[in-house]
């Protein structure tokens, strides 16, 4: 079965702290996508990264940076010297490449709250 | 280029009506898929179209239903609304998969 899980469900930190949001998959598919994606209260959802599952490279893209390790099936997102900004809710979410359909499984989600 | 837009932006149903929602798709896109997102969760699955077919279903019983027109936009319509129907609804196109671009959405709230 497939299953994003993340753990924290609300995060606060003092703008400047460097924070980590935990992501844990399931999947019997050996060809997937992983996702981050950032939702403003506004709600419309902002893709931030997409990762397939043969790139284990760490990413980094400024302030922001992914970590992906297949063999404990985790892909954490570190926001580095975070901003009140950055005050949203990120989702971690999985594609399987092996289905008909390509449908986006969302873990719950973690609320962050920068402080200024 | 425009993006995915949904229409409307907002809307307040009674229980037990019916309502439609619209999705334009990114400019050559011919996927588009639904999603629900009820308060405190993440987004869940409802279908997908591929060039005016269902192409796969969540777990959602059958008084949600769907269209792709042939200029690949699409709808959303629920019947029988219940109060849990409330959500902000998302739709999604992509030409290529795995590559899905989200609408703003439209909340629904049912009374």
């Amino acid at each position: 079965a497939q299953k994003v899980t993340q753990a924290q469900t609300e995060i606060s930190v003092v703008e400047k702290e460097d924070v980590t949001l935990d992501c844990v998959y399931e999947t019997r598919d050996t060809t997937y996508y992983l996702f981050w994606y950032k939702q403003p209260p506004s709600g419309e959802l902002v893709f931030l990264i997409r990762r397939n599952s043969f790139d284990e490279q760490n990413e980094i893209s400024g302030r922001y940076s992914w970590n992906f390790q297949k063999s404990t099936s985790s892909f954490n997102f570190t926001i580095t010297a975070s901003q009140v900004v950055d005050s949203a809710v990120y989702f971690c979410a999985l594609s399987e490449a092996g289905g008909r359909d390509d449908k986006i499984i969302f873990g719950k989600g973690t609320r962050l709250h920068i402080l200024p | 280029e425009t993006g995915v837009t949904q229409s409307p932006t907002h809307l307040i149903k009674t229980r037990g009506q019916q309502v439609t929602l619209r999705c334009s798709s990114q400019s050559g896109h011919n996927t588009v898929s639904w999603y629900q997102q009820a308060l405190g969760q993440g987004p869940q699955f409802i279908f997908q179209y591929y060039r005016e077919e269902e192409n796969g279903r969540g777990n959602f019983p059958p008084r949600f239903s769907g269209l792709q027109f042939p200029n690949y936009s699409s709808e959303l319509n629920v019947n029988a609304l219940e109060l849990d129907d409330s959500a902000l609804y998302l739709c999604a196109s992509s030409l290529v998969p795995q590559e899905q671009y989200f609408g703003p959405g439209t909340r629904l709230t049912v009374t």
